[in-house]
């Protein structure tokens, strides 16, 4: 079935980097942009930024433009995300997901997060 | 702080019909439409609503969407006990800021 499988918890200490990885299957990872978004505990859901599997193009929020980096590896089905200079307040599950852009069965634009990876729990802690 | 508004907090008993709104501007909600993702207690976000009003195949024909100028809106009817979820409105958004996804801050549902 089409899923995303995110890495595992992390700990890091402030101004480390941490780097997540989420392995697609089930789809041509590479026809699909993967975005990440990450919540706080107890707190909303937050952008952070789009890549395309097939440029590596990326895109990233405004917040997080100097301290985050998307890559991929096609040839595993796999995207990172990596967040640098870390600090207590990156405390957070960190999510990926696929944008599906098109028409529906129905003629109806479709631009959504269509499947979400597992999360991944990273703690900035001293 | 987040750029769509939603209630912190929404209820009903079982079997009602609950709304929940989410109000944005012209660079968002005024001009992209609007998705809505459910988020069950420890569990990743769940599409639930795209393009204002479609459902993903699998979701029940009780929750609907609907938009009207920068406000749009999830109703929930015949209320059922699984329902008691986060709800999170989101659109694309076009500003001087760049472009980004934005979400509301989310409304917990409490099913009572």
């Amino acid at each position: 079935q089409v899923q995303l499988v995110q890495s595992g918890a992390e700990v890091k200490k402030p101004g480390a980097s941490v780097k997540v990885s989420c392995k697609a299957s089930g789809y041509t990872f590479t026809s699909y942009d993967i975005n990440w978004v990450r919540q706080a505990t107890g707190q909303g859901l937050e952008w952070m930024g789009w890549m395309n599997p097939n440029s590596g193009n990326t895109g990233y929020a405004q917040k997080f433009q100097g301290r985050v980096t998307m890559t991929r590896n096609t040839s595993i089905s796999t995207a990172y995300m990596e967040l640098s200079s870390l600090r207590s307040e990156d405390t957070a599950v960190y999510y990926c997901a696929r944008r599906w852009v098109g028409i529906d069965s129905s003629g109806s634009l479709q631009d959504a997060f269509d499947i979400w990876g597992q999360g991944t729990m990273v703690t900035v802690s001293s | 702080q987040s750029v769509l508004t939603q209630p912190p907090s929404a209820s009903g008993t079982p079997g009602q019909r609950v709304t929940i709104s989410c109000s944005g501007s012209s660079s968002n909600i005024g001009s992209n439409t609007v998705n809505w993702y459910q988020q069950l207690p420890g569990t990743a976000p769940k599409l639930l609503i795209y393009s204002n009003n479609q459902r993903p195949s699998g979701v029940p024909d009780r929750f609907s969407g609907s938009k009207s100028g920068t406000s749009a809106s999830l109703a929930i009817s015949g209320l059922q006990s699984e329902d008691e979820a986060d709800y999170y409105c989101a659109a694309w958004d076009d500003s001087l800021n760049g472009q980004n996804w934005v979400f509301g801050g989310g409304t917990k549902l409490t099913v009572l």
